[in-house]
């Protein structure tokens, strides 16, 4: 089944800066890629997200990046600011696979410093 | 105003009990999802269902129960068969399937005591 690595598990940054964060996937006939922002004691809410058939996706400060050959993808926020502290999830899915589950990253805890 | 609803948002059950958490949605989505997070584990999946009365093993199904009669609902029973349930749950709903954006309730927080 898929497998989705994720990291750095925390990343600080002063505010102003960019964060970038990482993300492996082992089955090659996946997808669809989200990235999720939970912040402290809400929900995960969708930030961006990327199909296979693009390579690069941006939404004002944040972009999202796809390598399907080599089977990564990442999430650039620039310009940080502080309410971009939070813990951020990618994803995968396979909707050809039979079992259409979305498999998630471990997270990333980012603090973003006044 | 459409949404996914959880309740409770905590949860106190005793060792040897069985309790269920509360699951709706009224976005007349046809998927929808139990993940269970702990610190540091991300969200690991335990049960989804993409229609009625139908549903699927997650990664982490035992000691988990869900059904599903109604479209708007997939409550998830936790039993005394579940070893380390003390963490936190989250349903989640999409329309058909997760290659389009997931909706998460705002999650149920369960503590063995």
């Amino acid at each position: 089944g898929e497998n989705v690595e994720q990291h750095p598990s925390t990343l600080s940054v002063q505010e102003g800066d960019s964060a970038v964060i990482k993300c492996t996937y082992s089955d090659s006939a996946s997808n669809y890629f989200p990235w999720y922002k939970q912040e402290l004691g809400k929900r995960p809410q969708l930030i961006i997200d990327i199909r296979s058939n693009v390579g690069e996706k941006k939404d004002q400060r944040i972009a999202v990046t796809l390598n399907k050959t080599a089977k990564h993808f990442s999430l650039h926020i620039t310009e940080t600011q502080p309410e971009d502290s939070a813990v951020y999830f990618c994803a995968a899915s396979n909707p050809q696979g039979g079992s259409e589950k979305l498999v998630f990253g471990k997270g990333t805890k980012l603090t973003v410093n006044p | 105003d459409g949404g996914i609803t959880q309740s409770p948002k905590y949860l106190f059950r005793k060792e040897g009990q069985n309790v269920t958490l509360s699951c709706e949605q009224n976005l007349n989505h046809d998927a929808m999802y139990w993940y269970r997070q702990d610190p540091g584990q991300g969200l690991r999946l335990i049960y989804y269902s993409q229609i009625v009365n139908d549903f699927q093993k997650g990664d982490i199904a035992e000691g988990y129960s869900v059904s599903r009669e109604k479209k708007e609902s997939f409550p998830l029973t936790v039993t005394s068969a579940q070893k380390n349930p003390t963490a936190f749950y989250l349903c989640a709903s999409t329309r058909r399937s997760m290659n389009t954006e997931a909706f998460f309730g705002q999650g149920t927080r369960l503590t063995v005591v």
